[in-house]
Formats: C-alpha cells, sequence, structure tokens
C-alpha cells in the first residue's frame, strides 16, 4: 500500500497569510505514460463531506478559488493557500488515486493564527 | 448538476449488518465508478472499496475484505456498501465518492455524498 504522509498536522496562519501544507508518498504516484501525478488534496469542514479541491497534482478544480495552488511531482507534493481567508480554516487531506487501495493523508488541520 | 444522495442514519447492534444507498443524479451513473469512504469520529478517511462503471469489477481494502460488498443497481442509478458483522468500531461516518476519471476508475473523487452516521451500539 502506498502510504501518505502530510505535514505538519496542525497549522496556525494569519489571515492574509500564505499557508504551505506538505504531503509525501512512501512511493511515486506519478505515471509515466501520461506524466499525470495521481494526486488530489481534499478539504473538509466540520459536519460536511470532503471537498475536491486539487486533481492530478495541480488543476484545481472548477470553482475552487484561485489563491488555491497544488505543486510537486513524484512523490513530494505541496498545496499552497496564497492568502489564507477566514472560510478556509478546514482540515486538508491529500490522496493518491495511482493505485488501489486509495490512500489519504492523516489531515492538517489549518486555523487563524 | 451532480448529486449523490445517501440514505439516513442507522443504529445497529453488534453483528448486525447495515446497507447504505446512495442515489446518483444530474449525469450517466453507468459511466463512473464508485468509491466508498468511512470517517470514525473525529479521525481521517479511509477508503473501503470501489465499484467498477460497468459493475463488472469490485475491489475492496483488505481491511474490511469479507464483510463489505459494494454493489450497484443502474435502473436505479443507486450505489449500495453493505458491511456485516458489526462492531463498535464500525461507528462512522460512510460517504459515497465518485470517480472523476470516468470509466477507469482511477481518478480524483470529483461528487461526494453527504454522509451516513452509523452507529453500531448495545
Amino acid at each position: 500500500d502506498i502510504v501518505m504522509t502530510q505535514s505538519p498536522d496542525s497549522l496556525a496562519v494569519s489571515l492574509g497569510e500564505r499557508a504551505t501544507l506538505n504531503c509525501k508518498s512512501s512511493q511515486s504516484v506519478l505515471y509515466s505514460s501520461n506524466n499525470k501525478n495521481y494526486l488530489g488534496w481534499y478539504q473538509q469542514k466540520p459536519g460536511q463531506p470532503p471537498k475536491l479541491l486539487i486533481y492530478w497534482a495541480s488543476t484545481r478544480e472548477s470553482g475552487v478559488p484561485d489563491r488555491f495552488s497544488g505543486s510537486g511531482s513524484g512523490t513530494d507534493f505541496t498545496l499552497t493557500i496564497s492568502s489564507l481567508q477566514a472560510e478556509d480554516v478546514a482540515v486538508y487531506y491529500c490522496q493518491q488515486y495511482y493505485s488501489t487501495p486509495r490512500t489519504f493523508g492523516q489531515g492538517t488541520k489549518l486555523e487563524i493564527k | 448538476q451532480v448529486q449523490l444522495v445517501q440514505s439516513g442514519a442507522e443504529v445497529k447492534k453488534p453483528g448486525a449488518s447495515v446497507k447504505v444507498s446512495c442515489k446518483a443524479s444530474g449525469y450517466t451513473f453507468s459511466t463512473y465508478a464508485m468509491h466508498w469512504v468511512r470517517q470514525a469520529p473525529g479521525q481521517g478517511l479511509e477508503w473501503m472499496g470501489w465499484i467498477s462503471a460497468g459493475n463488472v469489477n469490485t475491489k475492496y481494502s483488505q481491511k474490511f475484505q469479507g464483510r463489505v460488498t459494494i454493489s450497484r443497481d443502474t435502473s436505479a442509478n443507486t450505489a449500495y456498501m453493505e458491511l456485516s458483522s458489526l462492531r463498535s468500531e464500525d461507528t462512522a461516518v460512510y460517504y459515497c465518492a465518485r470517480d472523476g476519471g470516468g470509466s477507469s476508475g482511477y481518478g480524483h473523487f470529483d461528487y461526494w455524498g453527504q454522509g451516513t452516521l452509523v452507529t453500531v451500539s448495545s
């Protein structure tokens, strides 16, 4: 199984500041035949289902604000929120869909400082 | 618009089974794979298994092998997840999630149901 490890477990950032969340996979999720990273990022607010933010490691889902961006390749990935807004307080999960079982990171809890 | 609407909360006794439904609308149900994910109280997301678009293949997490059955009824645009031999540790919110990769089954989870709370208690 591919193990997904996120860091940090929790993060407090001031409003308007940049937030950087990291995700590392135990093996590469880059599929060489199409050069795509099978990595997604999700946001989950209390009492709600997860919401897709980023897929293929860097493609923003329709309707997601452009302050959210994804980067990385192979085994190391980053979700960046360029200017934190109050509504961004949530838990963020990365997930690999390169192989079965699909696996999620343990989550990063993002709060306002 | 795409919607996944799940069945209501359930309370079950240890040893019993539960079957959760996920009714899809707003897209061609038969052309997308479907996954099931659960979340225990205060915990992270745990993938349970999936069913392919054509209802040909299922694959389950080793953790649930032998206890979980995922199925779909294309005529009713509904997917199902049945978990048997319930124990207290199965208390969780169960989600269905559409595979955005379409029939390939190797895509991100682009739409999620609202979740179904299953409580296992004697």
